[in-house]
């Protein structure tokens, strides 16, 4: 049984250029969340989605935008990349009606933005 | 608010007791955690507890929570090298909802 996966592993954009990351869930799950990690820094939540829609937002500009799709998977998208977007971005994967109370994550995608 | 502190650095030796810390300010949290993250790699979660628990006892794990000072900590018996890592606190107010995590508390174990 995969547990949750993320692509690519590492990247490397420009200020100014868009990026899309991806996240397949545990097999089983509905729900995933993204978060971002600075260096140094606790892991910060984006937003989550379900049933392809977007069920909770942190507080992130609308630069960062995702989608999910109907088998459950991903994407975060970032336009206009800052410096500051450089950081760890971890995709969290849950099962939302069973009210299951662990969130498993994958190994993130380090983005580096220069 | 949400805000969930944790002190940055604790080194203990091998074998001995590790208690990490942390406090935490929305009196509404309903699930606490634990979470463990090795360098480069994701968050594993280790244990976690309800607010209507005050213990939590897995293995050489123990968690204690002190819901009047929105308090919890973690202690690892027998400390092992293997042990070195980066914990991180993390509560939530439905189990399926947002993560705040805490900044993180570095572990290191030596010989």
């Amino acid at each position: 049984d995969a547990g949750v996966t993320q692509s690519p592993t590492h990247l490397i954009k420009t200020r100014g250029q868009q990026v899309t990351l991806r996240c397949s869930p545990k097999s089983g799950h509905d729900t995933v969340s993204w978060y971002q990690q600075a260096l140094g820094q606790g892991p910060q939540f984006i937003f989550q989605y379900y049933e392809e829609e977007e069920r909770q937002r942190g507080n992130f500009p609308d630069r960062f935008s995702g989608h999910q799709f109907p088998n459950y998977s991903s994407e975060l998208n970032v336009n206009a990349l800052w410096l500051g977007d450089s950081a760890l971005y971890l995709c969290a994967s849950s099962y939302f009606e069973r009210d299951s109370y662990e969130q498993y994550f994958g190994p993130g995608t380090r983005l580096t933005v220069t | 608010g949400e805000d969930v502190e944790q002190s940055l650095f604790l080194s203990v030796r091998e074998g001995d007791s590790s208690v990490i810390n942390c406090t935490y300010t929305d009196s509404s949290s309903t699930y606490l955690y634990w979470y463990k993250q090795e360098p480069g790699a994701g968050l594993q979660l280790l244990t976690y507890i309800f607010s209507n628990m005050d213990m939590k006892q897995d293995q050489r794990l123990t968690v204690l929570l002190n819901k009047k000072d929105k308090h919890l900590s973690l202690r690892i018996a027998d400390t092992q090298t293997g042990d070195s890592a980066i914990y991180f606190c993390a509560e939530s107010i439905r189990s399926t909802d947002k993560l705040i995590f805490g900044t993180g508390t570095r572990l290191q174990v030596f010989p």
